[in-house]
């Protein structure tokens, strides 16, 4: 069964720290992974992609990784913001031979800044 | 601009009165999706449509109805709701074109059952 696994489920961080966020999944064969970030009341808004053949990609103070062969990736964001305080949601595509392929959600980091 | 709209964004309803949650996205997409997110769950689809008039069960389809009468609208429907699905909902919307169409997502109806 085709799973997607986050971890922390919540984390609290002081402005203007670092923190990373982990993602494990268990789709196969694997197309690309996109996290999304979803502020309180609101709907969930891509952040970034990523591909087999991608290993980083930055957006901003948004860094994500991906290890394709450990099936992992991780959201770093750096020196953070109030405004950063939101869900973020691992999302990951399976591939085929054609056709649209399903995804499958993470339950989400519950990410707080504190002043 | 482009953007996925629900209707309405709060709802309180008593069990068994029929309600209709509507979701019309501007952006000429082919596919649509339903979920509902609870708490410790994350997102879970109900129901997705690839095009008008196609739609198919996602993972949480039971006491939800759908339909896809034009390309714009995806209605979720309940006929008789119940207190269990008191829920956070969300309508997304992509192109079925390309390896990698971004999903965009309404901005939620949060559905009380008494």
């Amino acid at each position: 069964k085709n799973q997607v696994e986050q971890s922390p489920q919540s984390l609290i961080i002081l402005e203007g720290k670092n923190c990373t966020l982990q993602c494990n999944y268990t789709v196969s064969p694997f197309s690309n992974l996109r996290w999304y970030k979803q502020d309180t009341g609101r709907g969930p808004v891509s952040l970034t992609i990523m591909t087999f053949s991608e290993n980083t990609k930055s957006n901003g103070r948004y860094t994500a990784t991906l290890d394709a062969d450990t099936k992992q990736s991780s959201l770093h964001i750096t020196a953070s913001q109030l405004s950063d305080s939101a869900s973020y949601i691992c999302v990951v595509r399976g591939r085929n031979s054609g056709g649209y392929q399903k995804v499958t959600f993470g339950t989400g980091t519950k990410l707080q800044v504190i002043p | 601009e482009a953007q996925v709209t629900q209707n309405p964004r709060y709802l309180i309803t008593v069990t068994g009165k029929k309600l209709t949650v509507t979701c019309s996205q501007n952006m000429n997409h082919e596919y649509m999706s339903w979920y509902r997110q609870d708490p410790g769950l994350g997102l879970r689809q109900i129901y997705y449509s690839m095009n008008v008039e196609v739609t198919d069960k996602g993972d949480v389809p039971e006491g939800y109805k759908v339909s896809r009468k034009e390309k714009r609208n995806f209605p979720l429907i309940l006929e008789s709701p119940s207190p269990n699905q008191t829920s956070l909902y969300f309508c997304a919307s992509s192109s079925t074109r390309g390896a990698d169409p971004e999903a965009f997502f309404g901005q939620g109806t949060r559905l009380t059952v008494v």
